[in-house]
């Protein structure tokens, strides 16, 4: 389940089981949205985007979906593996912001063996 | 080259002593940003490059700090009179122009300020 470690908030999964990530976007003009992983000691790395015309999106072992209703996006993984185990960030563009990302706070994702 | 990159990757400074941290973005990639991240924390941005346009400074903490990109391609943040609250990861990103376009990220420089 999730629990508020020491500066962001985490989430510890069994190994095999599926991880659900959630995110609440702040602003309800944002049509274009990221999530980003990143492994100790590296810098985010791109994951899956959705637009704003879509509800969900689908890559490998990867799903975004998104409910601009409630301003909520989610990353759900298959499967988890150790290799999974990251900080995972939301961002959001609003198309007048041109190409700038409005980061949220981070999610840690833990994998237990 | 191939990413993004950042040097050094680790820099120790006095406190007091100015410090630069050095950005190469991917070539062709016409915007830049500069992040710091604290210890488990997330991303506060810093800075924004776009083209020729004047820089987005919105995001920098103090006067201490500024950053520069010569030529459209190379940036330097430099952090003048570091203090210890300084210490962080400075992450740099680079992208396309246009906004469907995600940031492509080095692996940051980890200033400690002792």
């Amino acid at each position: 389940g999730e629990s508020v470690g020491l500066h962001l908030p985490t989430l510890s999964v069994q190994e095999g089981d599926n991880s659900i990530i959630n995110c609440a976007y702040s602003n309800s003009a944002s049509d274009y949205f990221i999530w980003y992983k990143q492994e100790s000691g590296k810098g985010p790395q791109f994951i899956i985007d959705i637009r704003s015309n879509m509800d969900k999106r689908q890559g490998q072992r990867v799903t975004v979906l998104l409910n601009k209703t409630v301003k909520h996006l989610s990353l759900q993984i298959a499967a988890t593996q150790p290799g999974d185990s990251a900080v995972y960030f939301c961002a959001e563009n609003i198309w007048m912001a041109g190409n700038m990302l409005t980061f949220g706070g981070g999610t840690r994702l833990m994998v237990k063996p | 080259g191939a990413g993004v990159s950042q040097s050094p990757s680790n820099k120790v400074t006095e406190k007091g002593k100015d410090v630069e941290l050095r950005c190469d973005p991917i070539s062709g990639h016409t915007a830049l940003y500069w992040y710091r991240q604290s210890l488990g924390q997330g991303l506060e941005f810093l800075i924004y490059f776009q083209g020729n346009s004047a820089p987005d400074k919105s995001g920098l903490p103090s006067d201490r700090f500024s950053a520069e990109r010569t030529g459209g391609s190379v940036s330097t943040l430099t952090i003048q009179r570091t203090q210890q609250e300084d210490s962080a990861v400075y992450l740099c990103a680079s992208s396309l122009t246009g906004r469907d376009y995600g940031y492509t990220f080095g692996s940051g420089t980890r200033l400690t300020v002792v």
